[in-house]
């Protein structure tokens, strides 16, 4: 069954280095995302992508954060200089259509967990 | 502002009964409500969608209600079964921000034999 992959699983940096997440989405999904969840916390919204631009994005995600579709399968998130608050896990999910076409189902995957330090 | 709670942070039953969670919302005209399960250390994994003109779905032994006038969203599961035991998330998007999910908090659900 096809699956949303992430890399790195896990990764520590120091403060104030660049950090890029890697995706790899369902390969015939057109909208692509970005959630992080701190630690016993929820699952919050950072960034919707489609068609090769931003098409959400929230409060959250501010200058330090940026997204890129670099070839047809990578999703990237670059945070450019972390801070200790950006320790979170951070997952990717894709879908086929929103929910206002189909079902809207987002597929996650096993997430990226930074430690800042 | 929005905001989307979920009533429990957790709810505790006997295996066999019903489990009730409810999702309430505030200034938020919804398209669609979609709830999700997340098992600790993993990503949520969809189970239902309802839209906002329908009124009920179900799926085995999961059924989902969506009230507009109340701004609630009830999830059902029945004869609920120890492995069911998993946090539940619901989560809205609307008409004008279609692809913007935004997610409750949870309700972290025990089974117990």
């Amino acid at each position: 069954e096809p699956e949303v992959t992430q890399t790195p699983s896990h990764q520590v940096t120091q403060m104030g280095q660049e950090v890029i997440l890697r995706c790899v989405p369902i390969s015939n999904h057109l909208y692509f995302y970005w959630y992080r969840q701190i630690l016993g916390q929820k699952v919050e919204f950072l960034v919707s992508f489609y068609n090769n631009e931003i098409s959400e994005k929230s409060e959250i995600f501010d200058d330090q954060f940026s997204v890129e579709r670099p070839d047809g399968s990578n999703f990237t998130l670059k945070i450019r200089s972390t801070k200790l608050e950006d320790s979170a896990m951070y997952f990717c999910a894709s879908t086929l259509e929103t929910g206002l076409a189909g079902s809207g189902e987002l597929f996650f995957g096993e997430g990226s967990r930074l430690t800042v330090l | 502002s929005q905001k989307i709670e979920q009533n429990s942070e957790a709810l505790n039953i006997q295996e066999g009964k019903t489990a009730t969670l409810t999702c309430n919302y505030t200034n938020y005209s919804p398209a669609y409500l979609q709830w999700y399960r997340q098992d600790p250390g993993r990503g949520p994994v969809f189970l239902l969608l309802i839209r906002e003109n329908e009124k009920e779905k179900r799926k085995e032994r999961l059924k989902v209600t969506f009230d507009t006038t109340l701004k609630q969203s009830l999830f059902h599961i029945t004869a609920s079964q120890p492995a069911d035991s998993a946090t539940y998330l619901c989560a809205l998007a609307s008409y004008s921000s279609a692809s913007k999910i935004i997610f409750g908090s949870g309700t972290r659900l025990s089974i117990r034999p």
